[in-house]
């Protein structure tokens, strides 16, 4: 079975400027999520699709920040424009069902804002 | 709030156990799991507890659950150096959409 596949692997930028990042869950995997890891700490939740459809945007800078799964199956998560603080790892992750389904990670996308 | 607390730092030898810690805020998290992230990779689970367990064991890691304290650790077994790594606890958040709420990561360092 083929695992979360996330692309590019890594970016460079300046700040302004606009970046988008693609994902592809695990086939069959109603439930996908986006998450930001800034360097030396955790995953934080960033969206999460049941489906197309957002569960939960709480956390999702959306001035700059926005995300799409208009099929139901790949995502992509845009950021524009970038500012500095936005250099981290995104990492998308897909679930089978939602709640309490066990997740699988994607390698993630290294991003650097200069 | 959820919040998720984990040691930064932990160094052992090759051949001893590890004991990381964690401690959470969510008396109401169904799930709590074990993560595991190597240089330059996503997180690999590692092995998850219901909450209504009290201990899990799965080869060389048994994770233990003080509920009451709300403490889960991890134990590795006979650690080798393929080991080192960042461990993250995480749980599942009491919003009920499988949200996950991680710790900031325990670096593993496992000496020859």
């Amino acid at each position: 079975e083929a695992g979360v596949a996330q692309s590019p692997r890594y970016k460079i930028i300046e700040k302004r400027q606009s970046v988008a990042f693609w994902c592809n869950p695990i086939s069959g995997h109603a439930t996908l999520y986006w998450y930001q890891q800034i360097l030396g700490q955790g995953p934080k939740l960033l969206i999460q699709f049941q489906n197309n459809g957002v569960v939960d945007d709480s956390q999702l800078p959306k001035d700059r920040f926005s995300a799409e799964r208009l099929k139901g199956v790949d995502s992509t998560l845009k950021i524009q424009p970038a500012k500095l603080e936005d250099s981290a790892v995104y990492l998308c992750a897909s679930s089978l069902k939602q709640y309490t389904d066990t997740q699988y990670f994607g390698p993630g996308t290294r991003l650097t804002v200069l | 709030g959820e919040d998720v607390e984990q040691s930064l730092f932990l160094s052992v030898r090759e051949g001893d156990s590890s004991v990381i810690n964690c401690t959470y805020t969510d008396s109401s998290s169904t799930y709590l799991y074990w993560y595991k992230q190597e240089p330059g990779a996503g997180l690999q689970l590692l092995t998850y507890i219901f909450s209504n367990m009290d201990m899990k064991q799965d080869q060389r890691l048994t994770v233990l659950l003080n509920k009451k304290d709300k403490h889960l650790s991890l134990r590795i077994a006979d650690t080798q150096t393929g080991d080192s790594a960042i461990y993250f606890c995480a749980e599942a958040g009491s919003s009920n959409t499988g949200k996950l709420i991680f710790g900031q990561g325990t670096t593993l360092q496992v000496k020859p």
